[in-house]
């Protein structure tokens, strides 16, 4: 039973449009959000994170919405460059002993097209 | 400052061969993960430690043993292997609980 989906396992995208990455999870205990970039033959890295007490955060070209309701969270890349062309991870952790875990999304793999 | 670096970066073995995977960071964080990542599946957590002396079970533990003796290190082990256990092996680190998680480059273990 995955708690963090991402449905969409590839998106293309042309240079200067804007990419759009969707996440959403089931479990009401997750408070903390967060989004990896990862290039091939390399580990994950941290992008931008958003905690439940916000809506919106934004970092340069990226920008992560949450819709707590819904339980649905995206990635906005505004615009796009054919640098941003990887595999995007949300995760997401809870309160108490579960802040320690992150729990992954399967990944969307962007490519932008130049 | 290497950051979080794996040892080995590929290896293969077979089916009931035991091998040690090594992770160390340089940034003195207390907290240390690891995780395996599959094909449609994500990252799952397989062990983690909250600091020196200490670990814990994630996700996906059996088959697995860790030790953390020293801050640094955070030793991953397979005492029998399976091809179940075919996988790439990222270790990660943090400062703090719910802070960003910094990963290695990764150990692909192929079990025959």
């Amino acid at each position: 039973d995955q708690q963090v989906k991402q449905n969409s396992p590839s998106l293309s995208v042309q240079e200067g449009r804007i990419s759009i990455l969707n996440c959403d999870y089931t479990n009401s205990m997750f408070d903390y959000f967060l989004w990896y970039k990862k290039y091939p033959a390399e580990g994950p890295t941290f992008l931008i994170s958003i905690s439940s007490i916000k809506d919106k955060n934004e970092d340069g070209r990226f920008t992560v919405f949450l819709n707590k309701s819904a339980k649905h969270l995206s990635l906005h890349i505004v615009p796009s460059q054919p640098g941003d062309s990887a595999v995007y991870f949300c995760a997401a952790s809870g309160v108490g002993s579960s802040a320690r875990q992150l729990t992954f999304g399967s990944g969307t793999q962007l490519t932008v097209l130049p | 400052n290497a950051g979080v670096t794996q040892t080995p970066k590929f290896r293969v073995l077979k089916t009931g061969q035991s091998m040690t995977l090594l992770c160390a960071q340089d940034m003195n964080h207390e907290y240390m993960y690891w995780y395996r990542q599959d094909p449609g599946m994500g990252l799952r957590l397989i062990h983690y430690s909250v600091g020196e002396g200490t670990t814990a079970k994630g996700e996906v533990p059996d088959g697995y043993n860790v030790s953390r003796l020293k801050k640094q290190n955070f030793l991953l082990g397979l005492e029998s292997a399976a091809p179940s256990q075919t996988s790439v092996y990222f270790c990660a680190s943090s400062y703090q609980v719910q802070e960003t998680q910094y990963f290695g480059p990764g150990t692909r273990l192929l079990v025959l």
